[in-house]
């Protein structure tokens, strides 16, 4: 089957630990995102990388980082410098960033991650 | 910055048809998508708009105005199962997706 897979599903950590977030897909897509969900906000930007070891920031990358090493791989680390970080956050992945067709994002089922 | 506006919540009876309306203002315009999202679980592509007019889908169907910023999304003969958050988001010039709040429909029976 293919699709984007995210574990854990919740997380659980004390502030101030970093905390790692994998995102891994076997679509064959070149594109992949990350993105943050909060209650009663849209889901917003964090990183994102159009191809193997290329990534770019989005709306809301301070505190975060993330590496591109191969093409069906794109974690998310969480540092302790994330102010705010508990929330859902989600992965996602298209087959390119253009405007050839669609080009949606398919999303992973995404990982709650809560920092006591 | 991007700004998207959605209703917050709409509530309809089963059966009935419901409009979620969006406006956009955004640099650049490069498509807009709708998703679906139930609670807890990731959002799945409903449509996509690029053009001026109507794309049906089905029981769905989505309307673009680029001229004013504008879309819905018509929900027709509603089942409980629609009950879910819907998403607008817009690409823009950079490709990049912003979405809205998201409007939480419930169907009620």
């Amino acid at each position: 089957d293919g699709g984007i897979t995210q574990s854990p599903k919740y997380l659980f950590r004390k502030e101030g630990q970093n905390v790692t977030l994998s995102c891994e897909q076997n679509l064959n897509h070149d594109a992949m995102y990350w993105y943050r969900q909060d209650p009663g906000q849209g889901l917003r930007l964090i990183y994102y990388s159009q191809i193997v070891n290329d990534f770019q920031k989005g709306d809301i990358a301070e505190g975060y980082s993330v590496s591109r090493e191969k093409k069906e791989s794109f974690p998310l680390t969480v540092t302790s410098a994330q102010k705010n970080p508990t929330a859902f956050y989600l992965c996602a992945s298209s087959a390119g960033t253009g405007d050839l067709g669609y080009n949606e994002q398919f999303f992973g089922p995404g990982t709650r991650l809560t920092v006591l | 910055g991007q700004n998207i506006d959605q209703p917050t919540e709409m509530t309809a009876t089963e059966g009935a048809i419901v409009q979620i309306n969006c406006t956009y203002q955004t640099s650049g315009f490069n498509g807009l998508f709708w998703y679906q999202q139930h609670a807890g679980e990731a959002p799945t592509f409903l449509s996509y708009n690029v053009l001026d007019g109507l794309e049906e889908k089905g029981r769905f169907s989505s309307f673009l105005s680029r001229s004013k910023g504008y879309s819905y999304l018509l929900l027709k003969e509603l089942q409980m199962k629609d009950s879910a958050s819907y998403l607008c988001a817009v690409r823009d010039g950079d490709y990049k997706l912003s979405f809205g709040a998201g409007t939480t429909v419930t169907v009620r029976a």
